[in-house]
């Protein structure tokens, strides 16, 4: 079954502890990225990845980096969390990077950070 | 920038009701843009999207048409269902990034 899986699904941790969230994808997809979704806000993009080693910022990076060292995987890492990242997040991929690509989403990871 | 906007919710109706669920955009270029439906606890799975002025797009019943004088991107279905309660999301891409630009999210209760 084609999905994009995230790890874990959720988790509450506290300030300043390193963590990292899992994201893999079995479709062979040379696209993927991550979102975070917050009340009234919709989801926003935080990293993206058009292939292995080559990654970008999206509109919200700050406080987050991720890594592409294989094409199904997509970790995104909270070096030092802070409240303000508590919040839903999503991992998506695509077939490419073009525009009418419609994109496969996890079913999220929701973070708690106290 | 490009933006999307949708209608606020919650929207509550009753089963075999009409439902319209507005959405608009801003954007420069020809963007193509998407419905995507988010049910409790899962991911957004996308549910149609147009690629060019005047297609339609449509699937389970939903339909909405690229209207380009309007920018507009309206969600429609004739009759909902208590299994169409979800969050419903617009969105756009642009080609900046393969970045999906989201509206706020409509969230839609169907009751018996």
């Amino acid at each position: 079954e084609a999905q994009v899986t995230q790890n874990p699904r959720y988790l509450i941790t506290v300030t300043g502890k390193k963590l990292t969230v899992t994201c893999s994808q079995n479709m062979n997809h040379e696209y993927m990225s991550w979102y975070r979704q917050d009340p009234g806000l919709g989801l926003r993009q935080i990293y993206y990845s058009m292939n292995v080693e080559v990654t970008d910022k999206g509109d919200v990076p700050e406080g987050y980096k991720v890594s592409r060292k294989e094409k199904r995987n997509f970790p995104l890492i909270l070096e030092s969390p802070s409240p303000n990242q508590t919040s839903l997040y999503f991992c998506a991929s695509s077939q490419t990077l073009g525009g009418n690509q419609p994109q496969h989403f996890g079913d999220g990871t929701r973070l708690s950070i106290l | 920038g490009d933006s999307v906007t949708q209608m606020e919710g919650p929207v509550t109706l009753s089963e075999e009701a009409f439902l319209t669920i507005n959405c608009t955009y801003t954007a420069t270029g020809y963007p193509s843009l998407f419905w995507y439906v988010q049910y409790p606890g899962e991911g957004l799975q996308l549910l149609l999207k147009a690629t060019k002025a005047d297609d339609k797009g449509s699937n389970k019943g939903f339909e909405a048409t690229y209207r380009k004088e309007t920018t507009s991107f309206h969600l429609e279905k004739g009759s909902v269902q208590v299994s169409d309660s979800a969050v419903y999301f617009c969105a756009l891409s642009n080609n900046q990034g393969g970045k999906l630009i989201f509206g706020q999210g409509t969230e839609l209760s169907v009751k018996p």
